[in-house]
């Protein structure tokens, strides 16, 4: 069984700040994938980054970016220069590939308030 | 491309009733899942198709039946319908097994 442990409920920063959001994982598998979802109050689920295991440089996306410690199996995000639109709660997830599908586990969610 | 639609938005069910929530891609993938939303639980996944015909239980399957006649729909049927199945519904798909899965807009049930 694989799981994904977010230890922050809730977090708030400072627009122009910057935050860095937790995430630990479980898994056996060597081939995962890691992920962070963004969901605004609209519900919608966007995804903001991803990491595939296998590779050892952390992933970056415009003002995001994400510290892969694959011994430690931590997956932090890191938000730079937070905008209001960046308010979202924020879950963390892992992807085993098991050769005919891919499963998703997430944590429980980060709800993030930025505020002015 | 619309990408992964889902309907109902929202949806009020009787304890007992049935009734089936719909979700179609047109981005001609492959993989596709159900996932339900509780709050402090995260999503969990329900059922997921690897492809037409093909589909297979997930963390959470009970009170739950999926088919895939199509690459495009992927229906969800509460059969009997239970207060403990209210939550908001996500659906999902993805080309491949390594890919990303991309969501649905989520459809919020709510059970009396």
């Amino acid at each position: 069984a694989q799981t994904v442990t977010q230890s922050q409920p809730e977090m708030s920063v400072q627009e122009a700040e910057t935050v860095t959001l937790s995430c630990t994982y479980d898994t056996s598998e060597n081939n995962y994938y890691l992920f962070w979802y963004k969901q605004p109050p609209s519900r919608q689920m966007i995804l903001v980054i991803r990491q595939e295991a296998y590779k050892q440089q952390n992933a970056t996306e415009n003002r995001f970016s994400v510290n892969f410690q694959k011994a430690a199996k931590s997956f932090s995000l890191k938000i730079s220069d937070s905008q209001l639109g960046d308010t979202a709660m924020y879950f963390c997830a892992l992807a085993r590939f098991t050769g005919t599908a891919s499963k998703l586990t997430f944590g429980t969610g980060t709800r993030l308030q930025v505020t002015l | 491309n619309a990408g992964v639609t889902q309907t109902p938005k929202f949806q009020v069910l009787k304890t007992g009733q049935s009734m089936t929530l719909q979700c179609a891609q047109d981005m001609n993938h492959e993989y596709m899942s159900w996932y339900r939303q509780d709050p402090g639980m995260g999503l969990r996944l329900i059922h997921y198709s690897v492809g037409a015909g093909i589909t297979d239980q997930g963390e959470v399957p009970n009170g739950y039946n999926v088919s895939r006649s199509t690459t495009e729909d992927f229906p969800l049927r509460l059969l009997s319908a239970a207060p403990s199945q209210t939550s908001v519904y996500f659906c999902a798909s993805t080309l491949g097994g390594t890919d990303t899965q991309y969501f649905g807009p989520g459809t919020r049930l709510t059970v009396l």
